[in-house]
């Protein structure tokens, strides 16, 4: 068990419609990093968030939008589904701000129909 | 541009003997590379990483090796074991962007 948690474990949907994924990370990081797994794909950094402010951004679509809270937990939205956004979602966290070892959730199923 | 590629997506190796998987980057920036390992229904897990001043780490049956004037990393685990079948991700850390690029992974199935 890394310490990271993510839900839902699996999600179905329609294109066109909205999604939000959580993450809470281990206790005591501050870091928290969204990836996405596509079929065949590595895995894609999409954004990464450092006590509460965006630190480093990747290749994340303008559909899709991103927060940490104050008690540093994240929320991924995911809007306007298309069926090429259908992946698995993974959330990881790490102690301070640079990604050297991150320690991953078990992610997110996200199928979009 | 795929920054960070692992060219073989499956390896398969009998237990007991050595596996060597493989990564190529492009990127002179990265100074950190890493290896995870995932197994189906669950999260990547590090595995063991090391820094650009180095060219080889070593954690018990695994082994990394960095040749930085060719780019390559590689993993060596020795001996194989069925415990060992997952995939592996390489990843390297950009210090100038600050990223973790992962490549694409490589299946390593141990057979018996």
């Amino acid at each position: 068990d890394s310490g990271v948690t993510q839900t839902p474990k699996h999600l179905i949907t329609a294109t066109g419609q909205r999604v939000t994924l959580r993450c809470s990370p281990r206790s005591g990081d501050l870091s928290v990093y969204w990836y996405q797994q596509s079929l065949d794909q590595g895995l894609q950094f999409l954004i990464q968030y450092y006590n509460g402010e965006e630190r480093a951004k990747g290749n994340i679509l303008e559909r899709f939008s991103a927060q940490q809270f104050p008690d540093l937990h994240s929320e991924l939205n995911l809007s306007s589904l298309e069926l090429g956004d259908s992946a698995l979602y993974f959330c990881a966290s790490s102690v301070g701000p640079e990604p050297m070892r991150l320690f991953f959730g078990s992610g997110t199923q996200l199928s979009v129909l | 541009d795929q920054q960070v590629k692992q060219n073989s997506p499956s390896l398969s190796v009998q237990e007991g003997r050595i596996s060597i998987l493989n990564c190529d980057y492009t990127n002179s920036m990265f100074d950190y590379f890493l290896w995870y390992k995932k197994y189906p229904a669950e999260g990547p897990t590090f595995l063991i990483s090391i820094s650009s001043i180095k060219d080889k780490n070593e954690d018990g049956r695994f082994t990394v090796f960095l040749n930085k004037s060719a780019k390559h990393l590689s993993l060596h685990i020795v001996p194989s074991q069925p415990g060992d079948s997952a995939v592996y991700f390489c990843a390297s850390r950009s210090y100038n962007t600050d990223k973790l690029i992962f490549g694409t992974g490589t299946r390593l199935q141990v057979f018996p």
